[in-house]
């Protein structure tokens, strides 16, 4: 278990709301990933950080903003959620000799 | 676009035969490879990582990496029902990003 936890774990909520979904580790790694998983998609990288205020974008990062004040926490913002937005969302670290471990991920629906 | 391949499947296999998986890459600078176990509505589980070409192994799992032809194949020996799931193949380029493939589905038949 990689001590990772995030909150909430399930989410419905309405098109054009804002959503923040938290990622928090307990191991103080330095890398951290939010990716999505949709069917027939697979894993998809949304933004990683690398280090606090370090943040970079991945290949579905439109309509999504990340913060990352403190090494343990990560979050995700939607800024105004839409239907295309509904997807299980797992946060993962990356550990120093390249293994990347996930959390229980976010199941989030939007209407 | 740096692409990872799997088969869906599913592959069914019978309880106690070795069960073979199979992953494909296009990056040829790729360095890490990693297998993770996912069950259904659970999150991926880390089973193996190889980072030289050959066989390495770890119970009943054997993984096995071959950068000329770009592939890395994961065995499972002595399946049990226990082992069906989906299983994702994930390579890195050294970047700290990771191309994950879509995964195969297993299915172990007692």
């Amino acid at each position: 278990d990689a001590g990772i936890t995030q909150s909430p774990r399930h989410k419905v909520t309405e098109t054009g709301t804002p959503v923040t979904l938290r990622c928090h580790q307990t191991e103080n790694h330095r890398y951290m990933y939010w990716y999505r998983q949709d069917p027939g998609h697979g894993l998809r990288l949304i933004h990683y950080s690398y280090g606090v205020k370090d943040t970079d974008k991945g290949e579905v990062s439109d309509g999504y903003s990340v913060s990352r004040s403190k090494t343990e926490d990560f979050l995700l913002t939607l800024e105004s959620a839409t239907s295309s937005q509904t997807s299980v969302y797992f946060c993962a670290i990356s550990a120093p000799g390249g293994e990347q471990y996930f959390g229980p991920g976010t199941r989030l629906t939007v209407t | 676009q740096k692409e990872v391949e799997q088969n869906s499947g599913p592959l069914s296999v019978p309880e106690g035969a070795i069960a073979s998986l199979n992953c494909t890459y296009s990056d040829r600078g790729s360095q890490s490879f990693f297998w993770y176990r996912q069950y259904s509505g659970k999150s991926p589980e880390l089973i193996m990582s190889i980072y030289s070409n050959g066989d390495k192994e770890d119970g009943r799992f054997t993984a096995q990496l071959n950068k000329a032809s770009q592939y890395v194949s994961l065995l499972i020996r002595d399946s049990q029902p226990s082992d069906s799931a989906t299983y994702l193949c994930a390579v890195n380029s050294g970047t700290y990003k990771y191309i994950f493939g879509t995964g195969t589905r297993l299915k172990v038949l007692a």
